[in-house]
């Protein structure tokens, strides 16, 4: 099993449709959850990070954190062809020096 | 605020060969951590170093290597270049004080290519 999961994708939304991003993790003590955006050819750039189970919005994302079911999301509302991009969700394990990410999942927003 | 460099953006060399990549993290941030991108293996952690020492390292061959100097400015280097070491490097600095709380700051990567 790997350390954190993502389905690969592709994933397709028509423009102003919500985009829904999984992410699951195997290590049950990790603390820290972050969602970076990836533009082909471009360094991840951090879209928003969580600590506590529940959701956390900022403009037209959602993070959304459920411990007990090690499972993180994303939404992303009224979706724009600019937000077509790998997404890679990030965990800090137990320790707390190392972040693993997962193989990311690709977007397309249609226009 | 300046964000992280990497230097050089891109390089060319050949197998047998070895390569020093280098990256200067935000002004304030001790921690460096160091990533292999491919397309078929994503982001793949290589290692993390903090107050010039290494923490962490993943699960990659001796021929990858890495320091970090005082004014927390870190190198990676790659010896004996194989084929399959084509991939672009990223480097990622954060406060590394806060654990789980960290937040890690992506340079522009050095796209590397052997032929």
């Amino acid at each position: 099993q790997k350390e954190v999961e993502q389905n690969s994708g592709p994933l397709s939304v028509p423009e102003g449709a919500i985009a829904s991003l999984n992410c699951t993790y195997s290590d049950r003590g990790s603390q820290s959850f972050f969602w970076y955006r990836q533009y082909s050819g471009k360094s991840p750039e951090l879209i928003m990070f969580i600590y506590s189970n529940g959701d956390k919005e900022d403009g037209r994302f959602t993070a959304q954190l459920n411990k007990a079911s090690q499972y993180v999301s994303l939404l992303i509302r009224d979706s724009q062809p600019s937000d077509s991009a790998t997404y890679l969700c990030a965990v800090i394990n137990t320790g707390g020096f190392k972040t693993i990410f997962g193989a990311g999942t690709r977007l397309f927003v249609k226009a | 605020k300046a964000g992280v460099t990497q230097t050089p953006r891109y390089l060319i060399k050949t197998r047998g060969q070895q390569v020093t990549l280098s990256c200067s993290p935000i002004s304030g941030h001790r921690s460096v951590s160091w990533y292999q991108q491919t397309p078929g293996q994503g982001l793949q952690f290589l290692f993390e170093y903090f107050s010039e020492t290494q923490r962490n390292k993943g699960n990659f061959p001796g021929r990858f290597s890495g320091r970090q100097f005082s004014n927390s400015r870190s190198e990676m280097n790659v010896s004996t270049l194989e084929l399959g070491d084509s991939a672009l490097y990223l480097c990622a600095s954060s406060s590394g004080t806060s654990g789980a709380g960290d937040t890690q700051y992506f340079g522009p990567g050095t796209r590397l290519t052997v032929l």
